[in-house]
């Protein structure tokens, strides 16, 4: 059974530093893994998405990697900013439940 | 292109009563999932729904139902509230249940 794991649960850092966001998952038959990032009482909105064939993925400050064969992907942001601010929630896909399996989140926040 | 709209946003029930909630994914997209989110246990898996078909069911009593209509829009229902459906209610849309799914700002709802 595919589990999740995010590892801090929550992160404080002050603005400008580079910071790397852990993901883990048990399974490595995995579609893909998708990067998304929750304000509070908001919904989700989708940050990055790695193809199990692929090694990384850059959006402007944002670089994920996924390494299927340890169970491991990162989201590195860059230069932080307040507005980092919310919590970051990785899943992963297989191709034959049509579910995302989740993280339990990192809460992230960047102080000015 | 429009997003996935999710409505209504907030719903106030009380036990015992039922409730709708209604899911547009993004045009051309046939797979429907929608999620429950709260605070004690994450995001779950609640169903998925691809060109009217649910493909998968997560473990959620028989309350919880859904279903598709032709034009790809979901309704999800639960009957007979319980103080514990109070949560977040979240859909997805993609393309084919496996690749990148976009979410909606979900249904707030509080059952009293």
């Amino acid at each position: 059974k595919q589990e999740v794991t995010q590892i801090p649960a929550a992160l404080s850092v002050p603005e400008g530093e580079n910071l790397v966001l852990n993901c883990s998952f048990t399974d490595s038959a995995i579609y893909n893994l998708q990067w998304f990032r929750q304000d509070p009482g908001k919904g989700l909105t989708s940050l990055l998405l790695i193809q199990s064939s692929q090694r990384e993925q850059t959006s402007g400050r944002l670089n994920a990697s996924l390494d299927k064969s340890s169970g491991r992907s990162t989201l590195y942001i860059a230069a932080s900013q307040p507005g980092d601010s919310a919590t970051y929630l990785c899943a992963v896909a297989t191709n034959s439940n049509y579910q995302l399996i989740w993280g339990a989140g990192t809460k992230l926040i960047i102080k000015p | 292109k429009a997003g996935v709209t999710q409505t209504p946003r907030y719903l106030i029930k009380t036990r015992g009563q039922q409730v709708t909630l209604s899911c547009s994914p993004i045009s051309g997209h046939r797979s429907v999932s929608w999620y429950q989110q709260t605070p004690g246990q994450g995001l779950q898996f609640l169903f998925e729904y691809f060109s009217e078909t649910q493909r998968n069911k997560g473990n959620f009593p028989g309350r919880f139902s859904g279903r598709q209509f032709s034009n790809s829009r979901s309704e999800m229902n639960v009957s007979t509230l319980e103080l514990g459906d109070s949560a977040l209610y979240l859909c997805a849309s993609s393309l084919d249940g496996v690749n990148e799914q976009f979410f909606g700002p979900g249904t707030r709802l509080t059952v009293l």
